[in-house]
């Protein structure tokens, strides 16, 4: 596709259940990120990958969170036992460039809803 | 904690008139700066950067201004449009070694 696309839009789920959050970037960028936002508030970075690996995890906040990226392209993000506190909008952004190439392409990010 | 703040949470203007959102860093180390426009449902869109070697920087009816001294960034928008209304984000960036770090953003209102 033409942009970054990500599945599903929208997520609900029980408290300690699993979910898979997936991103598929523009074709032919190397990097990839994966922020999340929470209600009225900024973005909060969770992990950078370069290719297929991942030279900054430092935001991702427990170890319930894990992230892969296969063939240089397709992201998930994986939460398990997931809080309350996990609800946010997760967004996925993707770019030829490193950490100072400030025009990343967002998708339109995938809203996680924990009850 | 937050190294990117801003001076307004929202921010009303009538139409055709100009918008400055503010933005106030703490990190005088940091040496990139974004602006990312966000509307409702929708993932940020790049608006303009500026490197810390330029204290302005302009677009297509945006202007970016960097004040090193006082580590202040603002957006002007110019003749501002029903379709500016959004929330804008400040990110930041140091020695391009580090991930954007966001502020918490200004939602800008325009008023028809």
């Amino acid at each position: 596709g033409a942009g970054v696309s990500q599945s599903p839009s929208n997520k609900v789920t029980e408290k300690g259940k699993d979910v898979e959050l997936r991103c598929d970037p523009i074709s032919g960028h190397t990097a990839l990120y994966w922020y999340r936002q929470s209600l009225g508030q900024g973005l909060e970075f969770l992990i950078y990958f370069q290719g297929n690996s991942a030279p900054d995890k430092s935001g991702l906040p427990s170890d319930r969170f894990s992230a892969e990226r296969t063939g240089g392209s397709v992201s998930t993000l994986t939460i398990q036992r997931t809080q309350q506190e996990d609800s946010a909008v997760y967004l996925c952004a993707s770019t030829t460039g490193g950490y100072n190439t400030g025009e990343l392409f967002f998708g339109e990010g995938s809203r996680l809803t924990v009850l | 904690g937050e190294s990117v703040g801003l001076h307004l949470p929202t921010l009303s203007v009538q139409e055709g008139d100009n918008s400055i959102i503010n933005c106030a860093y703490s990190n005088s180390a940091s040496d990139y700066f974004i602006w990312y426009k966000q509307e409702s449902g929708k993932g940020p869109q790049f608006i303009i950067d500026i490197r810390s070697n330029m204290d302005k920087r302009q677009g297509q009816r945006v202007t970016v201004l960097l004040n090193k001294t006082v580590k202040h960034l603002s957006l002007q928008i110019a003749a501002t449009q029903p379709g500016d209304s959004a929330v804008y984000f400040c990110a930041e960036n140091y020695s391009g070694n580090t991930p954007l770090v966001f502020g918490k953003g200004t939602r800008l209102s325009v008023i028809a």
